[in-house]
């Protein structure tokens, strides 16, 4: 069955230093995966997707991520935070072979807060 | 270029009385259409998705209903609300027609029961 688990549920950075979310999958087969973004009373923005193509994936943003299949892993990550990165992100995955309408299975989700 | 809206916004409503979240999307057709909710500390909960005009499925037995009248209108409901209706509710579509499986999410409709 897929599952995704994103190991920190909150994420404190200060402005202009590296940010890391951190996501593993379990998947039977290859997955389709994905990052979301989410700002407060705002619906869900998606930021990143890996389908099977390049394992390093850019997104909007400035935000990249890598698929580790050996891993099960599928980080966000950014160089260098800005303010307006502070919201929830969801880390998401995608199994053709789950049922009749491809189910996208979520996260808890991860809030990233940014200081100055 | 495809959009999505979902109105309202903002509802305030009581206990016991009606809903209506309306949702509907341009610049695509035949879209998979979905329904989710966030609560406060829950998550993202999928609540329905339909495939088709008049083709609804439900994931979680509860208060709510969900139509789909036309091909890109997807329609939440509730005859009578219940306090645990409160949340934060997302209309999504997808489509299977080249695109690679991601959603695409409204602006969603803040919904306070008293």
């Amino acid at each position: 069955a897929q599952s995704v688990t994103q190991l920190d549920s909150h994420v404190s950075v200060s402005e202009g230093t590296p940010v890391l979310l951190r996501c593993n999958y379990s998947s039977s087969y290859s997955p389709s995966l994905f990052w979301y973004v989410q700002h407060p009373n705002k619906g869900l923005q998606l930021l990143l997707k890996y389908t099977s193509a390049a394992t390093l994936v850019k997104g909007i943003n400035g935000f990249e991520a890598e698929f580790k299949k050996s891993e099960t892993s599928f980080h966000l990550t950014k160089p260098s935070a800005h303010m307006s990165d502070a919201a929830e992100y969801f880390c998401v995955v995608s199994d053709p072979f789950s049922g009749g309408y491809n189910k996208l299975i979520f996260g808890a989700g991860t809030r990233l807060a940014v200081h100055p | 270029s495809q959009t999505i809206h979902q109105w309202p916004a903002t509802l305030v409503q009581p206990v016991g009385s009606p809903l209506s979240l309306e949702c509907t999307v341009e610049g695509t057709s035949n879209p998979n259409l979905y329904w989710y909710r966030q609560a406060a500390g829950r998550g993202l909960q999928l609540l329905f998705y339909s495939v088709g005009i008049g083709q609804i499925s439900s994931e979680v037995p509860q208060n709510l209903s969900a139509s789909r009248p036309q091909d890109r209108q997807f329609i939440l409901s509730s005859k009578k609300l219940l306090l645990s209706d409160s949340g934060f509710y997302l209309c999504a579509w997808r489509s299977l027609a080249g695109g690679t499986g991601e959603l695409f999410f409204g602006e969603g409709s803040r919904l306070t029961v008293l």
